[in-house]
């Protein structure tokens, strides 16, 4: 399988910050990675696919990148919105695997 | 706008049964694979199945390989997941997700239900 490791596991942080969340994996997966913003109670939504592409509907704010096997999610200008969980995913191989989360407070 | 409502939730003993439902609107439901996700208590989210959008490919995860069974009846436009022999383990959310590609597997998901709570408690 396919290990995901996010970091950091948890981050506070002011509106107007710029924060960054990283995920590495075990090998390559030729930019198959996806990111989820979670909130407290309810199901994911799906903010950037194949490591750089903005969901339609995703505020501008957020975009991602990679570099080998490291993949960033980085939120321009925090929100106070943007608080929750946020959680990588490959789409390279079966099984599909997730990150264990980054908790982000604002 | 799309939409996936699930059902059949609810607590059962260990060894025990379940199946749930997930209602599918507003997209061609015929032309996606579906899948199902869970989340433990607490915990991050972990892939359990996969269903082609004719019901001719499906795909599990180990830790449910033999016991879920996962189909679909696209004249009803409905996914489930037959559990069988449940353990402690499988306590969750279960969430219904659309794949964001029309008739190949993308393996990610552009929609989600709300989530059914599963609790396999003696």
């Amino acid at each position: 399988d396919i290990q995901m490791t996010q970091s950091p596991s948890s981050l506070s942080a002011s509106v107007g910050d710029r924060v960054t969340i990283t995920c590495r994996t075990s090998q390559s997966i030729s930019g198959y990675l996806n990111w989820y913003q979670q909130k407290p109670g309810k199901a994911p939504n799906l903010l950037i696919y194949a490591a750089s592409n903005l969901q339609s509907g995703v505020p501008s704010r957020f975009s991602g990148s990679a570099s080998g096997t490291d993949f960033t999610l980085t939120i321009s200008s925090l929100q106070p919105e943007d608080f929750g969980t946020y959680y990588c995913q490959q789409s390279f191989g079966t099984p599909i695997t997730f990150g264990q989360g980054t908790r982000l407070e604002i | 706008q799309v939409q996936l409502v699930e059902s059949g939730g609810g607590v059962v003993q260990p060894g025990g049964s379940l199946r749930l439902s997930c209602a599918a609107s507003g997209f061609t439901f015929i032309t996606y694979g579906m899948h199902w996700v869970r989340q433990a208590p607490g915990k991050g989210l972990e892939w359990v199945t996969f269903i082609r959008y004719d019901g001719s490919n499906k795909d599990y995860a180990d830790s449910v390989k033999g016991r879920f069974t996962i189909s679909r009846d696209n004249s009803k436009n409905t996914l489930y997941l037959q559990m069988n022999s449940l353990r402690v383990e499988d306590t969750a959310v279960y969430y219904c997700a659309k794949d964001v590609h029309r008739q190949s597997r993308g393996d990610y998901f552009d929609s989600w239900g709300q989530g059914t709570l599963v609790t396999v408690s003696s």
